[in-house]
């Protein structure tokens, strides 16, 4: 079964800084992945995935990701932290084909932006 | 477009009822998958429709059933409440093609059960 690692469950930040959210798989092939960013009382909004291509992804609001194989990691950063990417973020791995629906999700990582 | 409704937004049961939750998806997406959330667990993936047709589940109990009407909207029914059925429920909708693993998910903002 394919797996997600979040690495630290809480990260803070000052504003202004940079913004590193640290994801790893699990997978005997490729997978395609997402990263979704939840803020409270709200579902899950789609940050930036990969599927196949450049392994640079740029997303929504600054944020981007780099796939890499050999490290089997998709990390989020973010240049410069506003108050407004406090949050939890989440990072998720699609089912082997056929996928049908099936997203497996890493635990979360709450962001902290200080003044 | 309008994007992904769950109703309701709250619900308050006690332990052995039953609830239906619903979920409308985009228009024009057909696939809707539903997820559990806890701070214990985490999210996890209970079921997908298509086209009326359940074509993935995952790992809960027979309590848990699902199904999708000609419009696209679903509904998910927990039978017998326990307490640990306390969660948010989310719903998410995509195109639902082929299966392969690109599609993107849009998410409804939850239904939130607290069982007594």
């Amino acid at each position: 079964a394919q797996s997600v690692t979040q690495l630290g469950s809480h990260v803070s930040v000052s504003e202004g800084a940079l913004v590193l959210l640290r994801c790893n798989y699990s997978s005997s092939v490729p997978p395609y992945l997402f990263w979704y960013v939840q803020y409270p009382n709200q579902g899950l909004q789609l940050l930036l995935k990969y599927t196949t291509g450049a392994t640079l992804v740029k997303g929504i609001n600054g944020f981007e990701a780099e796939f890499k194989k050999s490290e089997t990691s998709f990390h989020l950063t973010k240049p410069s932290a506003h108050m407004s990417d406090a949050a939890e973020y989440f990072c998720a791995v699609s089912d082997l084909p056929p996928s049908y629906g099936k997203l497996t999700f890493g635990q979360g990582t709450i962001l902290t932006v200080h003044p | 477009k309008a994007g992904v409704t769950q109703t309701p937004r709250y619900l308050i049961k006690t332990r052995g009822q039953q609830v239906t939750l619903s979920c409308s998806p985009i228009s024009g997406h057909r696939s809707v998958s539903w997820y559990q959330q806890t701070p214990g667990q985490g999210l996890q993936f209970l079921f997908e429709y298509f086209s009326e047709t359940q074509r993935n589940k995952g790992n809960f109990p027979g309590r848990f059933s699902g199904r999708q009407f000609s419009n696209s909207r679903s509904e998910m029914n927990v039978s017998t409440l326990e307490l640990g059925d306390s969660a948010l429920y989310l719903c998410a909708s995509s195109l639902g093609e082929a299966g392969t693993g690109t599609d993107t998910q849009y998410f409804g903002p939850g239904t939130r059960l607290t069982v007594l």
